[in-house]
């Protein structure tokens, strides 16, 4: 079945490091990719997306390219923040006809240290 | 524009008790997921609802478990006799209805953290 696998955690670095974390998904036919974030006692959030190869997600300064050929779709930041410390989470949705029936990663916690 | 409300936000209960959570979509939103988070693990689909009806519950624990999304009010996941394994975040998604095309982005709200004592 599909499936989505994290690097997995903690990851702990200094501010104004460069943050990447990687995603690697298996899948039948075409999946949307994303990736969410979880501050600490709140629900998820959407960071980005992609809908097909090649696509190019990015907000608030992070980026994830859909890579199909390697089955990827790591996150990447240039820069982080202390704000950015949070668990983020990779996720596909199949689009198949009729749910929403996302497969998400295990999680990925990022430290952020000043 | 309030987003997806849940409640409670946290619920403490003691085993054989029942636990009710709440959730109330985003407004315009006619289609409700919820997703059980173990400690320490990703997020894991239960069911998927739309008004008065069960679209697919294949997530769903086969005994104890139970979801509805009545024509009014929220939809309710509730947890009958509640064992210490049923401790997790639960959280509530809702959407539109699904497009033909193009990235389908559910919305999540805060969660309800259940703990079975």
């Amino acid at each position: 079945g599909n499936s989505v696998t994290q690097m997995e955690g903690p990851v702990t670095l200094s501010e104004e490091a460069f943050l990447t974390i990687n995603c690697t998904y298996t899948a039948t036919g075409y999946p949307s990719l994303f990736w969410y974030v979880q501050y600490p006692g709140e629900g998820l959030q959407l960071l980005l997306k992609a809908t097909k190869a090649d696509d190019k997600g990015s907000n608030k300064g992070f980026e994830a390219t859909y890579r199909k050929e390697t089955t990827s779709f790591h996150l990447e930041k240039g820069s982080v923040q202390v704000s950015d410390s949070a668990v983020y989470f990779c996720a596909l949705d199949e689009n198949t006809s009729g749910t929403y029936k996302y497969i998400f990663g295990t999680g990925t916690r990022l430290k952020v240290l000043a | 524009n309030a987003g997806v409300m849940q409640n409670p936000r946290h619920l403490v209960r003691r085993r054989g008790q029942e636990a009710r959570l709440r959730c109330s979509p985003m407004k315009g939103h006619s289609h409700v997921y919820w997703y059980r988070q173990l400690p320490e693990e990703g997020l894991k689909f239960m069911v998927y609802l739309q008004k008065e009806n069960i679209i697919d519950e294949s997530g769903m624990p086969k005994e104890r478990f139970s979801a509805e999304f009545p024509k009014e009010g929220p939809s309710i996941l509730r947890i009958q006799q509640v064992v210490r394994g049923d401790s997790a975040a639960y959280f509530c998604a809702s959407s539109p209805p699904k497009r033909s095309y193009g990235a389908n982005v559910l919305t999540f709200g805060a969660g309800s953290r259940l703990t079975v004592l």
